[in-house]
């Protein structure tokens, strides 16, 4: 079955160190973002690309990094400078721009707690 | 400023009764597209239902439908019949276009709405 697979679904992590979340999909989808929610909140993005081995900053990028090396595959790392990772991470994918697409698909999420 | 204003944290419905979710935008651009998306406590967003700013008709699948008023910037959500299982929270939803190379959507704070048995 096609679809948007995050893992893993929950994460600790120790302050100060770096964490990568996996995100891969198997649509073929040309775009593909980072969202962060917090509780009580919308989505915010964080980092988004529309094809391979280019991507941009969200509204809040800091603190975050990314890369687009392969189609399937968008990884986002959290930093040590990222001084409030808790959250909840979602990834998305479109099968171009969203300006053009009529939805988006999600994945499931990340749950990252630092500890 | 907002771009997108949900101001019911949260509501409250009988099954089988209609509830309309409510949801303001602000844009300049002519151009933009509207979502509603659902998202239950497993935490995957659920696309819903899509209206486009130059959509003359009121969008609608099965039990969703968006009442779109421009003028008033508005895009409510109404949902027919409510089941339990539309128990979830509900996020309206706006990406611009007319501009940039920027191609995102804009979240609101959500809706979260319970349905009574």
């Amino acid at each position: 079955d096609g679809g948007i697979t995050q893992s893993p679904k929950y994460l600790f992590r120790k302050e100060g160190q770096n964490v990568t979340l996996s995100c891969e999909q198997n649509l073929n989808h040309d775009a593909m973002y980072w969202y962060r929610q917090d509780p009580g909140q919308g989505l915010r993005l964080i980092y988004y690309s529309q094809i391979v081995n280019d991507f941009q900053k969200g509204d809040i990028a800091e603190g975050y990094s990314v890369s687009r090396e392969k189609k399937e595959s968008f990884p986002l790392t959290v930093t040590s400078a990222q001084k409030n990772p808790t959250a909840f991470y979602l990834c998305a994918s479109s099968s171009g721009p969203i300006l053009f697409a009529t939805e988006a698909f999600f994945g499931q999420g990340t749950r990252l707690t630092v500890v | 400023a907002q771009k997108i204003t949900q101001t019911q944290p949260g509501m409250f419905v009988q099954e089988k009764e209609a509830v309309t979710l409510d949801c303001t935008y602000d844009t300049s651009d002519q151009s933009y597209g509207l979502f509603w998306y659902k998202q239950p406590s497993s935490g995957e967003m659920i696309f819903l239902i899509y209206q486009g700013s130059y959509d003359e008709q009121n969008a609608t699948e099965g039990r969703y439908s968006l009442n779109f008023q421009k003028a008033r910037k508005s895009a409510n959500l109404v949902i027919s019949a409510s089941q339990l299982g539309d128990s979830a929270m509900y996020f309206c939803a706006m990406r611009e276009g007319s501009r940039g190379s920027a191609r995102q959507l804009t979240f609101g704070s959500g809706t979260q709405l319970t349905v009574l048995p």
